[in-house]
């Protein structure tokens, strides 16, 4: 069962603005992740969180984590049409060497 | 440094014929992956390695039999072909330090068709 839960499913942009998305989980965690998968194509890791801190920023990305709420949001500033993809949030935890992946957002910037 | 390849990239099976998906890394990583990725359904892990010579079970694992050949190499077997295996498979693989349910490294995928 999936773990993480992205919102929204979908979001489409002007390029130029800023894109939001959120991550909601439901058990406690080591760390989470997000990824960039384009049309047709693998995963691609952007950014991780521990879950002792609370703000990470990557270039355009900024992350949040709120362990309370259970949930993160990743923020894109300056939205570019090479940022449409689907973004997706994996929540790892414990002694396993697991990921758990959510369902993802698609992303959709327009020119 | 090609990171992870998988082999084929694209397969059409009938229903009952067997394959093997390939996978490996040239990153020395210990830990190595194999999901699915279904419309709306997210990635669903099938197997797992964590390290050379072990391997357990993820959400999805019925149908399918993995080998871990070597630190750089994880298959994926499908003894069977059913329809409800179409899908795209991704392998990935996590570093030594990263082994804890980091950093993955993902392949490009293979698209498998069952008929």
């Amino acid at each position: 069962s999936q773990q993480g839960e992205e919102d929204p499913q979908a979001l489409s942009i002007q390029e130029g603005e800023n894109a939001t998305m959120n991550c909601s989980y439901k058990t406690s965690i080591n760390n989470l992740q997000w990824y960039r998968q384009n049309s047709g194509r693998g995963l691609v890791h952007l950014i991780l969180i521990r879950s002792n801190e609370r703000e990470k920023h990557s270039g355009r990305l900024r992350v949040t984590l709120d362990t309370s709420k259970k949930s993160s949001s990743l923020l894109i500033t300056a939205s570019r049409a090479a940022d449409t993809a689907s973004y997706f949030c994996a929540t790892g935890g414990g002694s396993n060497y697991k990921l758990t992946f959510g369902k993802g957002t698609l992303l959709t910037v327009n020119p | 440094n090609a990171g992870v390849t998988q082999t084929p990239k694209f397969q059409v099976l009938k229903t009952g014929q067997s394959m093997t998906l390939q996978c490996a890394q040239d990153m020395n990583h210990n830990s190595m992956y194999w999901y699915r990725q279904d419309p709306g359904m997210g990635l669903r892990l099938i197997y797992y390695s964590a390290s050379e010579g072990t391997t357990d079970k993820g959400e999805v694992p019925n149908g399918y039999n993995v080998s871990r050949l070597n630190k750089r190499e994880f298959s994926l077997r499908l003894e069977s072909a059913a329809p409800s295996q179409t899908s795209v498979y991704f392998c990935a693989s996590s570093g030594e330090r990263e082994g804890l349910g980091e950093t993955q490294y993902f392949g490009p995928g293979t698209r498998l068709l069952v008929l």
